[in-house]
């Protein structure tokens, strides 16, 4: 079955304690990305990679890191958590067309986090 | 800067009425747009995309948008909502030169009731 998974699904962990939430996809898709969703704010890009080891900051990146090593996976490190970082995060991937990203972005279910 | 604006957070509205769902934009550069579905404890599915030709753009669902460049608009509609298009609904915009940046709006909420 073609999908993005995510681990954890829920996470509780106290400020600063480095975490990372992984993110897997079957599909052979260039492209990821993560998202952070804030009620009232909607999906925020917090860094996106157009292939293997070719990543970027999206709009919110400060306070995460990713990386890219293999083309299916796209882990979104906490090197040390705060409070405005409790949030429901979505990781997505799609194929990339010419021009950036104008297919179809597959999301995961989602890992809720909170930081005490 | 760039960015998407949803007018409306909520939309309530009665089972068989129309409905719009307004997304606006910032830029009349070259765009890539998109409504993005959310049911309720699940990540988000693709409802249509516009990225050139026609400006109506349909979904297998009933729903519809079109892009009007001079408004910088790509309103969601459907004549006639059911209780199971209950949900969040999210516009997405993708800004020509911005490479894989894809900005979303705040969402709205649609709720239909009988």
């Amino acid at each position: 079955e073609a999908q993005v998974t995510q681990n954890p699904r829920y996470l509780i962990t106290v400020t600063g304690k480095k975490l990372t939430v992984t993110c897997s996809q079957n599909m052979n898709h260039e492209y990821m990305s993560w998202y952070r969703q804030d009620p009232g704010l909607g999906l925020r890009q917090i860094y996106y990679s157009m292939n293997v080891e070719v990543t970027d900051k999206g709009d919110v990146p400060e306070g995460y890191k990713v990386s890219r090593k293999e083309k299916r996976n796209f882990p979104l490190i906490l090197e040390s958590p705060s409070p405005n970082q409790t949030s429901l995060y979505f990781c997505a991937s799609s194929f990339l067309g010419t021009s950036g990203p104008n297919n179809e972005q597959f999301f995961g279910p989602g890992t809720r986090l909170t930081v005490l | 800067a760039q960015s998407v604006t949803q007018l409306d957070s909520q939309v309530p509205v009665f089972e068989e009425a129309p409905v719009e769902l307004r997304c606006n934009y910032s830029s009349s550069v070259s765009v890539y747009l998109f409504w993005y579905v959310q049911y309720p404890n699940q990540g988000l599915q693709l409802l249509l995309k516009y990225l050139s030709g026609s400006t109506l753009v349909e979904s297998i669902n009933g729903f519809e948008a079109e892009f009007n460049k001079s408004q910088t608009s790509f309103h969601l509609r459907k004549p006639s909502v059911h209780i199971s298009d209950t949900a969040e609904y999210f516009c997405a915009v993708h800004f020509s030169g911005n490479t894989g940046k894809l900005i979303f709006g705040q969402g709205t909420t649609l709720q239909v009731k009988p």
